[in-house]
């Protein structure tokens, strides 16, 4: 079964540092590999995923992420982050079922963002 | 689009009472998803419908729940009777595979408070 490991519970960064959100996931084929983000009282927001393809990929809010086959990670990066970036993120692995790719998610890293 | 609405959007209610979660996902997806989130236990896939169909339950923590999609515009899940651990956000989320790609959105999510 797929499963995902986000190590940092929580991240601490100040307005304008960039940003390195860590994610490994443990999956036997290549995975559909997806980072959302979670505001407080909100739903969750599809930030970038990845299929196949460019291993680099871009995403809203200027994010993106790159996947790395050799160390199974998927880090999610932002050069400058901004204060209105403090919220929780969620990376998740797809694994096929039933026709699609069912996510599984990690626990989620908390960042929070200090002016 | 209106995206996926779930209703209500909070939802308090005593021991024992029967709980209903509604869920209208995004027109043309044939994928609906019900996860819950919880502190201790982060997302957890509850149940998936492909048309429909259920083809998935088994994340469904025992026989007080149950989850029916009676039409492709329309899902519920219940919980007879609520139990205080039942506590926790719930969300329903939809997809659809466009090509290669397998567009996920989630709801703002029912948070669910029994006391």
């Amino acid at each position: 079964a797929q499963s995902v490991t986000q190590p940092d519970i929580h991240i601490t960064v100040s307005e304008g540092a960039s940003l390195e959100l860590r994610c490994n996931y443990s999956y036997g084929a290549t995975p559909y590999l997806f980072w959302y983000v979670q505001s407080p009282g909100q739903g969750l927001q599809l930030l970038l995923k990845y299929f196949s393809g460019d291993t680099l990929v871009q995403g809203i809010k200027g994010f993106e992420a790159e996947f790395k086959r050799s160390q199974s990670s998927f880090n999610l990066r932002k050069p400058s982050v901004h204060w209105s970036d403090a919220a929780e993120y969620f990376c998740a692995v797809g694994a096929p079922s039933g026709g699609s790719y069912i996510p599984t998610f990690g626990r989620g890293t908390s960042l929070i963002v200090h002016p | 689009d209106a995206g996926v609405i779930q209703s209500p959007r909070h939802e308090v209610t005593e021991m024992g009472q029967e709980v209903t979660l509604r869920c209208k996902p995004i027109s043309g997806h044939d994928y609906l998803f019900w996860y819950r989130q919880t502190m201790m236990r982060g997302l957890e896939l509850l149940i998936y419908f492909n048309n429909n169909v259920p083809i998935d339950d088994s994340g469904m923590p025992e026989d007080r729940f149950s989850a029916k999609m009676p039409n492709a515009s329309f899902s519920t899940l219940k919980i007879q009777p609520s139990e205080p651990r039942d506590s926790a956000v719930y969300f329903c989320a939809s997809s659809v595979r466009t090509g290669g790609d397998y567009g996920y959105t989630f709801g703002s999510g029912t948070r669910l408070t029994v006391v």
